[in-house]
């Protein structure tokens, strides 16, 4: 299985500051194709996960533009700029390339 | 897009139970369906999938509990169900019924609860 392993937050993070989270898999998410199969969900507390990114740096439909996820074969960062309330909960980067789908451990983000 | 899980509660361990998940406000032959469970305070879990019409709705399942999990679909009434036996303590979570959009999960139900306990 590909293992994803994210990192932590400096928790509490001001408001207003950037915070960036970054994941790593164990194995190259590049696909032959040149598309590169990493998705980004943000689980506020209390709620389903929703899908922020896309492919490693699309956009979902109706997330804002604060958000932005960039990387390479095995490395991954989600920059979200001027962290507002709307932003808390916990993050999980997620792999589409092979089964089984796999997760990372979440990355949580606290305002200050 | 709506998506209602239900047939969650508590079993013992060994026992079964069957979700159901009604989807609406999609067609529902069009798109692949996973199953993803959530232990409280952990990652998220992939089961399975199923796929859609065009696909067979052949299924892929997570080692962890092939063999012991089934995933299915009713194309007429547009549920998806997860058949669990031989359930364990450690399938204690919540299971979500998720839709599977080229290489991504972009519509998630609210859950049901499992606990697997004596």
């Amino acid at each position: 299985d590909i293992v994803m392993t994210q990192g932590a937050l400096p928790n509490p993070v001001p408001s207003g500051e950037s915070a960036s989270i970054t994941c790593q898999s164990s194995e190259s998410l590049l696909h032959s194709n040149g598309k590169t199969y990493l998705n980004w969900y943000l689980q506020r507390p209390g709620q389903s996960p929703q899908l922020l990114i896309y492919r490693m740096s699309t956009r979902a439909s109706g997330v804002s533009d604060r958000l932005s996820g960039s990387g390479s074969g095995t490395d991954f960062t989600l920059k979200i700029s001027s962290v507002e309330v709307e932003d808390v909960g916990v993050y999980f980067c997620q792999q589409f390339l092979e089964y089984p789908w796999t997760f990372g451990g979440g990355t949580k983000l606290e305002l200050k | 897009v709506k998506l209602l899980e239900s047939g969650g509660g508590l079993v013992q361990p060994g026992g079964s139970l069957r979700l159901s998940c009604a989807a609406s406000g999609f067609t529902f032959t069009d798109f692949y369906m996973s199953w993803i469970r959530q232990p409280p305070g952990k990652a998220p879990e992939w089961l399975g999938v199923i796929r859609n019409k065009a696909k067979g709705y052949t299924t892929e399942y997570n080692p962890s509990v092939k063999g012991r999990f089934t995933i299915s679909r009713d194309n007429t009434q547009n549920i998806l169900y997860l058949q669990m036996n031989a359930l364990r303590a450690e399938d204690t979570a919540i299971y979500y019924c998720v839709r599977d959009y080229m290489y991504y999960f972009d519509y998630w139900g609210q859950g049901v609860m499992v606990t697997v306990s004596s």
